[in-house]
């Protein structure tokens, strides 16, 4: 049981790139969030999943798509990746009474 | 717009001081939920509190919910430097609604 897995840890991208941060979760949760961590911001929320093909916007959805095909997996899309996207990026699953969350994606673009 | 307003941003205490870190809204929230968070990793669950004024303890630290269910408060009695590290508060609504975090550094 690994709970929340998050990849890369690390990555630098140059402005306009495009990536995918990849999130899975072994532990059968419906829901499923994503959130952007910034100095003095706290945790923000992003997109959000309740289900197999169900997805939401959260706070700051702008510049991020993301699809949910499996339970197990969510991933997050930067189509255009543009420097105030840097951030360190939280996926999180929900179990009964709190979240679990992965370690992390701390993404820098250049 | 959920907004969580988290008193006091930064803590700097000595061991064996006691403390204590405020989660307040304007909202309802089904749930209220404490983080804590360590250098380079993932938010971790401390406790979760659902009743208007339940209190929750956890060894030194003790955890209140408002009675409207709106606000919240963590205590922690005789701090230790293990306990340094960002305490976060989260409100369960549609989604979780996290507060800004209070940096909390102890010193022996």
């Amino acid at each position: 049981n690994a709970g929340v897995t998050q990849t890369p840890k690390f990555q630098v991208l140059k402005t306009g790139q495009s990536m995918t941060l990849q999130c899975a979760q072994d532990m059968n949760h419906e829901y499923m969030s994503w959130y952007r961590q910034d100095p003095g911001m706290g945790l923000r929320l992003i997109h959000y999943s309740v289900g197999a093909g169900i997805t939401d916007q959260g706070e700051v959805p702008n510049g991020y798509n993301v699809s949910r095909s499996t339970t197990e997996d969510f991933p997050l899309r930067l189509l255009s990746a543009a420097p105030s996207q840097t951030s360190v990026y939280f996926c999180a699953s929900r179990r009964q009474g709190g979240y679990t969350f992965g370690s992390g994606t701390r993404l820098t673009v250049v | 717009t959920q907004l969580l307003e988290q008193s006091p941003q930064f803590l700097s205490i000595q061991e064996g001081e006691n403390l204590t870190v405020y989660c307040n809204s304007s909202s309802v929230f089904s749930s209220l939920q404490w983080y804590r968070q360590e250098p380079g990793e993932g938010p971790v669950l401390l406790v979760t509190v659902v009743t208007g004024g339940e209190v929750k303890k956890l060894k030194r630290l003790t955890f209140q919910f408002g009675d409207a269910r709106k606000d919240s408060s963590l205590h922690i009695t005789a701090a230790q430097p293990g306990d340094t590290g960002l305490y976060l508060c989260a409100g369960e609504g549609t989604a979780l609604i996290f507060g800004k975090g209070t940096t909390l550094s102890v010193s022996s």
